[in-house]
């Protein structure tokens, strides 16, 4: 089974703060994203990068920006945290060839951040 | 402007109920549709992708059909564990490597014992 991992289930920061959320997958995915979930607007891409330092703005990048050093593993980073970025984000990974049968993408269990 | 909604937001049936939820696009040049489902707190879980209108994925009590506009999840006898939000997403041929998925907002499913 494909596994995506979020390092933080959790978190709570303070306004302006730095905060660094984590995503390993380990099937080898080369196309791998983040999502930002928000009740009555749904997911919504943030990034997504389809190969080592390779990423593309998604629909909402500003205040966000993302690292992708090893196959494996994509960040998401809030260089200052403001209040309007409390929410539920999901990283999710999927294989390039996408148009064979099974190849969706798969989502990790989310982290929820809230910023006081 | 590309779209899908999904309808209604929410459902409530008594358990063996039957039902359908809906799931509407307004682009041409499909690439996929996918049906997921999510449980309060966690992330989406995979349930089916369907490519051509006509196709149809069946998984337990849980049925998937496309058309050329719109995709319905049937739900057959339902049980109180069949309680989720169901997602529905869209995959347009954008440009690159981004094949980009357009998710629906939900449709929030409880089954009531």
């Amino acid at each position: 089974d494909v596994k995506v991992t979020q390092s933080s289930r959790y978190l709570v920061k303070r306004t302006g703060e730095k905060v660094f959320l984590e995503c390993v997958q380990d099937m080898d995915h080369e196309n791998m994203f983040w999502y930002r979930q928000d009740p009555g607007l749904g997911l919504r891409l943030i990034y997504f990068s389809y190969d080592v330092k390779m990423k593309e703005k998604g629909d909402i990048p500003e205040g966000y920006s993302v690292s992708r050093e090893k196959k494996e593993r994509f960040s998401l980073i809030l260089e200052s945290a403001s209040t309007n970025q409390t929410s539920m984000y999901l990283c999710a990974s999927r294989p390039s060839v996408v148009y064979k049968p099974g190849n969706t993408i798969y989502f990790g269990e989310g982290s929820w951040l809230t910023v006081v | 402007e590309d779209q899908v909604t999904q309808s209604p937001e929410a459902l409530r049936l008594q358990e063996g109920e039957s039902s359908s939820l809906n799931c509407s696009y307004t682009v041409s040049g499909l690439r996929g549709l996918f049906w997921y489902r999510q449980d309060p707190g966690k992330g989406p879980e995979f349930l089916f992708t369907l490519y051509s209108a006509g196709e149809e994925k069946e998984k337990e009590r849980l049925k998937a059909t496309l058309t050329k506009k719109e995709s319905f999840l049937h739900i057959t006898a339902p049980k109180p564990e069949d309680s989720a939000t169901y997602l529905c997403a869209v995959q347009f041929p954008y440009g690159g490597a981004t094949n980009k998925l357009i998710f629906g907002t939900g449709t929030l499913l409880a089954v009531q014992p």
